[in-house]
């Protein structure tokens, strides 16, 4: 099956710092989307981004599916952007169901 | 807020007992998904409705079943629990069959299998 990698793992930064997540997914996708679990379980999503590029506010992401890779941007990082975040894809047969990574952890310190 | 509600909030059962979970799609979301959570790991697709009918599965054994009613609610049974089932259960909804737009999740239901 399609597997899905999120790098770095795990990220601490001081806030107000930029960072750049990476997800690579190892076949063709239909999409890719990115989300925020925050520390209650809830998954927020970000982007719906199957390719090009998309921004809203301080973040933005970067899917080029020809090179199976996905880039999220946070600009100016604030203490609230703590969490996990995750890509997901589908599988470009159209098996309906979103493959996660295993996410980036993120710790933003004041 | 996504719109969409999941209840309960936290439940604990004992092994071989079964389980209901309940989610509320946002109205004129066709397409419900579940997926299992375990700690420290992303979700996994358990199964997809659409318009009440299964649409797609996961990897998970027979004891994992689910219905989708008219009204946007669905439920996931989980029957025989093991030690293993304990995750967090999330459910999403979607206007469109498949994955085709953005999915919103539900908060969650937290199942701990003692």
């Amino acid at each position: 099956g399609i597997q899905v990698e999120q790098s770095p793992p795990d990220l601490i930064l001081q806030e107000g710092a930029n960072s750049t997540l990476r997800c690579n997914f190892s076949d063709s996708v239909n999409n890719l989307q990115w989300f925020h679990q925050n520390p209650w379980g809830q998954l927020i999503n970000l982007f719906y981004i199957p390719s090009g590029t998309k921004q809203n506010g301080r973040l933005s992401a970067t899917t080029v599916a020809t090179e199976r890779y996905s880039l999220l941007y946070i600009s100016s990082s604030q203490t609230t952007d703590s969490g996990v975040y995750f890509c997901a894809v589908e599988r470009g047969d159209s098996s309906y169901k979103l493959i996660f990574g295993s996410g980036t952890r993120l710790l933003v310190r004041p | 807020e996504t719109g969409v509600t999941q209840s309960p909030t936290h439940l604990i059962k004992t092994r071989g007992q079964q389980v209901t979970l309940r989610c509320s799609s946002q109205s004129g979301h066709n397409t419900v998904s579940w997926y299992q959570q375990a700690l420290g790991q992303g979700p996994q697709f358990i199964f997809q409705y659409y318009r009440e009918e299964e649409n797609g599965r996961g990897n998970f054994p027979p004891r994992f079943s689910g219905l989708q009613f008219p009204n946007y609610s669905s439920e996931l049974n989980v029957n025989a629990l093991e030690l293993d089932d304990s995750a967090l259960y999330l459910c999403a909804s979607s206007e469109e069959q498949g994955i085709t737009d953005t999915q919103y999740f539900g908060p969650g239901t937290r199942l701990t299998v003692l």
